[in-house]
Protein backbone atom coordinates (compact mmCIF):
# COMPACT_ATOMS: atom_id res chain seq x y z
CA UNK A 1 0.00 0.00 0.00
CA UNK A 2 0.60 3.95 -0.35
CA UNK A 3 2.01 3.80 -3.75
CA UNK A 4 3.14 7.38 -5.09
CA UNK A 5 3.84 7.27 -8.61
CA UNK A 6 4.81 10.14 -11.33
CA UNK A 7 4.90 10.79 -15.15
CA UNK A 8 6.88 11.21 -16.87
CA UNK A 9 9.96 9.79 -15.19
CA UNK A 10 12.09 11.24 -17.52
CA UNK A 11 11.54 14.12 -19.92
CA UNK A 12 13.82 16.38 -22.31
CA UNK A 13 12.39 20.03 -23.36
CA UNK A 14 13.92 23.32 -25.37
CA UNK A 15 14.69 26.09 -23.06
CA UNK A 16 11.39 28.23 -22.85
CA UNK A 17 8.86 25.69 -23.51
CA UNK A 18 6.55 24.21 -20.36
CA UNK A 19 6.46 21.07 -19.04
CA UNK A 20 3.98 19.42 -16.64
CA UNK A 21 4.61 16.53 -14.34
CA UNK A 22 2.07 14.68 -12.44
CA UNK A 23 2.40 12.82 -8.95
CA UNK A 24 -0.74 10.48 -7.72
CA UNK A 25 -1.19 8.53 -5.12
CA UNK A 26 -2.62 4.79 -6.24
CA UNK A 27 -3.82 3.44 -3.48
CA UNK A 28 -4.68 6.03 -0.98
CA UNK A 29 -6.22 9.45 -0.67
CA UNK A 30 -4.11 12.41 -0.25
CA UNK A 31 -5.17 15.75 1.18
CA UNK A 32 -1.71 17.05 0.76
CA UNK A 33 1.17 16.69 -1.24
CA UNK A 34 4.19 18.09 -1.46
CA UNK A 35 6.67 18.82 -4.27
CA UNK A 36 10.69 18.81 -4.26
CA UNK A 37 14.08 19.27 -5.87
CA UNK A 38 16.98 17.52 -5.98
CA UNK A 39 20.21 18.14 -7.25
CA UNK A 40 23.15 15.84 -7.81
CA UNK A 41 24.32 14.19 -4.97
CA UNK A 42 22.30 16.75 -2.38
CA UNK A 43 19.15 16.39 -0.39
CA UNK A 44 15.34 17.08 -1.10
CA UNK A 45 14.85 20.68 -0.76
CA UNK A 46 10.92 21.89 -0.18
CA UNK A 47 9.37 23.85 -3.03
CA UNK A 48 5.99 23.96 -2.28
CA UNK A 49 3.14 22.30 -0.10
CA UNK A 50 -0.46 21.38 -1.65
CA UNK A 51 -3.56 20.81 0.05
CA UNK A 52 -6.20 19.70 -2.44
CA UNK A 53 -8.94 22.37 -3.09
CA UNK A 54 -7.08 25.12 -2.22
CA UNK A 55 -3.41 27.38 -3.37
CA UNK A 56 -0.52 25.77 -2.93
CA UNK A 57 1.90 27.35 -0.45
CA UNK A 58 5.81 28.16 -1.75
CA UNK A 59 9.04 28.14 0.19
CA UNK A 60 10.73 31.08 -0.12
CA UNK A 61 12.65 31.32 -2.98
CA UNK A 62 10.62 29.48 -5.10
CA UNK A 63 9.15 31.28 -7.99
CA UNK A 64 5.20 30.60 -7.71
CA UNK A 65 4.57 31.66 -11.29
CA UNK A 66 7.13 30.01 -12.65
CA UNK A 67 6.16 26.33 -11.06
CA UNK A 68 2.48 26.44 -11.66
CA UNK A 69 1.15 23.91 -8.72
CA UNK A 70 -2.33 22.13 -8.85
CA UNK A 71 -4.13 19.64 -6.72
CA UNK A 72 -7.36 19.21 -7.86
CA UNK A 73 -7.76 15.99 -6.34
CA UNK A 74 -7.42 13.64 -3.48
CA UNK A 75 -5.21 11.62 -5.63
CA UNK A 76 -3.53 13.91 -8.29
CA UNK A 77 -1.53 16.82 -8.08
CA UNK A 78 0.58 18.36 -11.14
CA UNK A 79 3.81 20.77 -11.03
CA UNK A 80 4.12 22.65 -14.37
CA UNK A 81 7.70 24.30 -15.15
CA UNK A 82 6.94 26.77 -16.94
CA UNK A 83 8.88 28.80 -19.35
CA UNK A 84 11.98 26.05 -18.60
CA UNK A 85 15.56 27.21 -18.68
CA UNK A 86 18.42 24.76 -18.61
CA UNK A 87 18.90 26.05 -14.38
CA UNK A 88 16.09 24.36 -14.16
CA UNK A 89 16.94 20.89 -14.79
CA UNK A 90 17.09 19.03 -11.78
CA UNK A 91 15.13 15.85 -10.00
CA UNK A 92 11.71 16.67 -8.73
CA UNK A 93 10.21 14.73 -6.56
CA UNK A 94 6.68 14.13 -5.17
CA UNK A 95 5.20 13.26 -1.90
CA UNK A 96 1.90 12.77 -0.84
CA UNK A 97 0.80 12.26 2.78
CA UNK A 98 -2.09 9.97 4.14
CA UNK A 99 -5.13 11.78 5.58
CA UNK A 100 -4.47 11.76 9.40
CA UNK A 101 -1.62 10.07 9.16
CA UNK A 102 2.32 11.52 9.67
CA UNK A 103 4.09 9.46 6.96
CA UNK A 104 4.98 10.96 3.41
CA UNK A 105 5.84 8.41 0.93
CA UNK A 106 7.25 9.46 -2.12
CA UNK A 107 7.19 8.92 -5.72
CA UNK A 108 9.90 7.80 -7.98
CA UNK A 109 10.82 11.32 -9.15
CA UNK A 110 11.12 12.98 -12.45
CA UNK A 111 14.51 13.93 -14.12
CA UNK A 112 13.77 17.05 -16.10
CA UNK A 113 16.52 18.35 -18.87
CA UNK A 114 16.07 21.53 -20.28
CA UNK A 115 18.55 21.99 -23.43
CA UNK B 1 24.52 25.86 11.03
CA UNK B 2 21.99 23.32 9.59
CA UNK B 3 19.04 22.08 11.81
CA UNK B 4 19.74 18.71 11.05
CA UNK B 5 23.23 17.29 10.29
CA UNK B 6 24.55 14.03 8.55
CA UNK B 7 27.67 12.90 7.74
CA UNK B 8 27.44 12.54 3.72
CA UNK B 9 30.15 9.45 3.62
CA UNK B 10 30.77 8.15 1.66
CA UNK B 11 30.68 4.84 4.51
CA UNK B 12 31.74 1.60 2.91
CA UNK B 13 31.30 -1.71 4.65
CA UNK B 14 32.13 -5.41 4.21
CA UNK B 15 28.69 -7.30 3.63
CA UNK B 16 27.66 -8.92 6.89
CA UNK B 17 28.52 -6.19 8.62
CA UNK B 18 26.37 -4.05 11.25
CA UNK B 19 26.24 -0.61 9.98
CA UNK B 20 25.43 2.40 12.06
CA UNK B 21 24.11 6.02 10.49
CA UNK B 22 23.32 8.93 12.64
CA UNK B 23 22.12 12.45 12.65
CA UNK B 24 22.17 15.04 15.12
CA UNK B 25 19.75 17.63 15.86
CA UNK B 26 19.14 21.01 17.14
CA UNK B 27 15.79 22.23 17.38
CA UNK B 28 14.57 20.29 20.18
CA UNK B 29 10.39 20.56 19.41
CA UNK B 30 11.08 17.82 16.16
CA UNK B 31 9.27 14.81 17.59
CA UNK B 32 8.50 12.79 14.59
CA UNK B 33 11.59 10.86 13.49
CA UNK B 34 12.23 9.03 9.76
CA UNK B 35 15.11 6.71 7.93
CA UNK B 36 14.05 6.71 4.07
CA UNK B 37 16.50 4.82 1.87
CA UNK B 38 17.40 6.46 -1.62
CA UNK B 39 18.67 4.25 -4.50
CA UNK B 40 20.03 6.58 -7.53
CA UNK B 41 17.71 8.30 -9.57
CA UNK B 42 14.82 6.59 -7.47
CA UNK B 43 12.58 8.26 -5.04
CA UNK B 44 12.98 8.19 -1.13
CA UNK B 45 11.54 5.07 0.45
CA UNK B 46 9.88 5.17 4.18
CA UNK B 47 12.32 2.47 5.93
CA UNK B 48 11.15 3.60 9.66
CA UNK B 49 9.27 5.89 11.49
CA UNK B 50 9.21 6.67 15.17
CA UNK B 51 7.79 9.13 17.82
CA UNK B 52 9.95 10.42 20.40
CA UNK B 53 12.48 8.36 22.07
CA UNK B 54 12.95 4.86 22.10
CA UNK B 55 13.82 1.93 19.77
CA UNK B 56 11.99 0.57 16.99
CA UNK B 57 12.88 -2.83 15.13
CA UNK B 58 11.89 -3.61 11.45
CA UNK B 59 13.44 -6.80 10.09
CA UNK B 60 17.18 -6.04 9.96
CA UNK B 61 16.62 -2.16 10.49
CA UNK B 62 16.79 -1.16 13.85
CA UNK B 63 16.28 3.00 14.42
CA UNK B 64 16.75 4.95 18.13
CA UNK B 65 15.99 7.80 19.29
CA UNK B 66 17.59 9.76 21.85
CA UNK B 67 15.90 13.12 22.70
CA UNK B 68 17.83 14.45 25.36
CA UNK B 69 21.01 13.93 23.10
CA UNK B 70 19.33 15.75 20.02
CA UNK B 71 20.83 12.40 18.33
CA UNK B 72 19.29 9.22 15.70
CA UNK B 73 20.67 6.32 14.70
CA UNK B 74 19.46 3.82 12.04
CA UNK B 75 21.51 0.59 12.69
CA UNK B 76 21.48 -2.05 9.73
CA UNK B 77 22.56 -5.45 10.90
CA UNK B 78 23.57 -8.29 7.92
CA UNK B 79 24.18 -5.54 5.53
CA UNK B 80 23.82 -6.44 1.90
CA UNK B 81 25.39 -5.19 -1.16
CA UNK B 82 21.02 -4.58 -2.22
CA UNK B 83 21.73 -1.84 0.64
CA UNK B 84 23.53 0.10 -0.58
CA UNK B 85 21.86 3.38 -1.37
CA UNK B 86 21.70 7.20 0.30
CA UNK B 87 19.98 6.68 3.52
CA UNK B 88 18.54 10.68 4.73
CA UNK B 89 16.97 11.01 8.06
CA UNK B 90 14.21 13.72 8.49
CA UNK B 91 12.19 15.18 11.39
CA UNK B 92 8.96 16.98 11.86
CA UNK B 93 7.42 19.28 14.26
CA UNK B 94 4.40 18.16 15.36
CA UNK B 95 3.32 21.60 15.45
CA UNK B 96 4.19 22.66 12.55
CA UNK B 97 2.06 21.15 9.53
CA UNK B 98 3.32 18.65 7.77
CA UNK B 99 7.01 19.90 6.58
CA UNK B 100 10.07 17.42 7.22
CA UNK B 101 13.43 18.90 7.74
CA UNK B 102 16.07 16.41 6.09
CA UNK B 103 19.58 15.68 6.80
CA UNK B 104 21.75 15.68 3.66
CA UNK B 105 21.87 12.38 3.68
CA UNK B 106 24.75 9.11 4.15
CA UNK B 107 25.80 7.20 0.96
CA UNK B 108 26.24 3.50 2.14
CA UNK B 109 28.43 1.17 -0.34
CA UNK B 110 28.34 -2.50 1.25
CA UNK B 111 30.72 -4.60 -0.36
CA UNK B 112 30.64 -8.16 -1.80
Amino acid sequence: GAVVSQHPSWVICKSGTSVKIECRSLDFQATTMFWYRQFPKQSLMLMATSNEGSKATYEQGVEKDKFLINHASLTLSTLTVTSAHPEDSSFYICSAKLAGGGEQYFGPGTRLTVT
Amino acid sequence: QKEVEQDPGPLSVPEGAIVSLNCTYSNSAFQYFMWYRQYSRKGPELLMYTYSSGNKEDGRFTAQVDKSSKYISLFIRDSQPSDSATYLCAMRRSNAGNMLTFGGGTRLMVKP
